[in-house]
């Protein structure tokens, strides 16, 4: 258990709509990311954070911002929700400086009507 | 341009005997390999990693092999439970990739009793 927590777990909205994820982890890690699943495509990165207000874009990152005011919570916003960004949702965390292992939040479904 | 590929979307084994799941990937630049399971309405969990100075890592009941050669890494699980049933997804980092991970698609391994 790597202390991370993603809320909600379960949303439905409209497009058009604003949408916000947020992800929360308690073990000061400095390095966290957001993930998209969808079937046939496995983990595709959207954006990841390397410290307090320090963020890069991943492979999927239109239509997706994201912000780190603090340490532990790493947000991602759907400006404008589209019926494409219907998918499952993972935050994680990289488990210290010398090594690329991640561990993964339960995740959030965002289904986009 | 998938640098990660499994290319069996779907495995099924008889309790008991050898599980043996394959991922190829294309970036010679890659040097860490990762191995994920994720089970339905669940986030991905680390399994077991490889660095490419070895060509074989072992925990317990899962050994994963490296052949840099050939750009190919397999997971062994010996031997097989009902509970290994899930999804396995492989990743792979490397320095161009800062610490970013590349996933595969994914393979649904079904163990059955």
């Amino acid at each position: 258990d790597a202390g991370i927590t993603q809320s909600p777990r379960h949303k439905v909205t409209e497009t058009g709509t604003p949408v916000t994820l947020r992800c929360h982890q308690t073990e000061n890690h400095r390095y966290m990311y957001w993930y998209r699943q969808d079937p046939g495509h496995g983990l595709r990165l959207i954006h990841y954070s390397y410290g307090v207000k320090d963020t890069d874009k991943g492979e999927v990152s239109d239509g997706y911002s994201v912000s780190r005011s603090k340490t532990e919570d790493f947000l991602l916003t759907l400006e404008s929700a589209t019926s494409s960004q219907t998918s499952v949702y993972f935050c994680a965390i990289r488990s210290g400086p010398y090594t690329d292992t991640q561990y993964f939040g339960p995740g959030t479904r965002l289904t986009v009507l | 341009d998938q640098q990660v590929k499994q290319n069996s979307p779907s495995l099924s084994v008889q309790e008991g005997r050898i599980s043996i799941l394959n991922c190829d990937y294309t970036n010679s630049m890659f040097d860490y390999f990762l191995w994920y399971k994720k089970y339905p309405a669940e986030g991905p969990t680390f399994l077991i990693s490889i660095s490419s100075i070895k060509d074989k890592n072992e925990d317990g009941r899962f050994t994963v092999f490296l052949n840099k050669s050939a750009k190919h890494l397999s997971l062994h699980i010996v031997p097989s439970q009902p509970g290994d049933s899930a999804v396995y997804f492989c990743a792979a980092s490397g320095e161009t990739s800062g610490s970013r991970l590349t996933f595969g698609e994914g393979t649904q391994l079904t163990v059955n009793p």
